[in-house]
């Protein structure tokens, strides 16, 4: 069946560092891709999305593209704030329901 | 427009006990959502639905049941609680396009 695979965490970086977390995902057809990140004691939050190959989400400063030749999702960012703490979860969408399956969440820990 | 509302927030229950984690969504989707997220697993689904009168189990639906009466409610019941059970929970309702998540129900079973 359709999976993700995330990047174990925790991930610690100081301020300004650059961030990549790999997803990689394992999916029949073509899903469309997801990063939601989740604030302490929050929901989870649409952080961005593609829809199709070679397609390019952003938002907030963090970029993912959609690389159908090596099934992978990676989000990247090129400076993280200490309010970038959080746990980040990839994310596909899997069939006509639009059920999200996700990945095991990252969690990021950014220090001043 | 408060988007998906869930309560309790905090519950402890003791086991055997019986509880109703409310949900309601006030933005017209017609699909729903429920998830559990334990620590280091990420979030499984446990029930969806497509719309009123309709539901289906997800990959985790044991020891868990819903209804869905209305496009607004899609209330998770809990029979006979179990510790496995201890969990955060989250409902969600979507567009075709994004997933809008409550801000969960922390639940302990002892």
């Amino acid at each position: 069946g359709d999976s993700v695979t995330q990047m174990e965490g925790p991930v610690t970086l100081s301020e300004e560092a650059f961030l990549t977390i790999n997803c990689t995902y394992t999916a029949t057809g073509y899903p469309s891709l997801f990063w939601y990140v989740q604030y302490p004691g929050e929901g989870l939050q649409l952080l961005l999305k593609a829809t199709k190959a070679d397609d390019k989400g952003s938002n907030k400063g963090f970029e993912a593209t959609y690389r159908k030749e090596t099934t992978s999702f990676h989000l990247e960012k090129g400076s993280v704030q200490v309010s970038d703490s959080a746990v980040y979860f990839c994310a596909l969408n899997s069939g006509a329901t639009n059920k999200l399956i996700f990945g095991t969440g990252t969690l990021l820990a950014v220090q001043p | 427009n408060a988007g998906v509302t869930q309560t309790p927030k905090f519950r402890i229950l003791k086991i055997g006990q019986s509880m109703t984690l409310q949900c309601t969504q006030d933005m017209n989707h017609n699909y729903m959502y429920w998830y559990r997220q334990d620590p280091g697993m990420g979030l499984k689904l446990i029930y969806y639905s497509v719309g009123a009168g309709i539901t289906d189990k997800g990959e985790v639906p044991n020891g868990y049941n819903v209804s869905r009466s209305t496009t607004e409610d899609f209330p998770l019941r809990l029979e006979l609680a179990a510790p496995s059970q201890t969990s955060v929970y989250f409902c969600a309702s979507s567009t075709m396009d994004e997933q809008f998540f409550g801000p969960g129900t922390r639940l302990t079973v002892l």
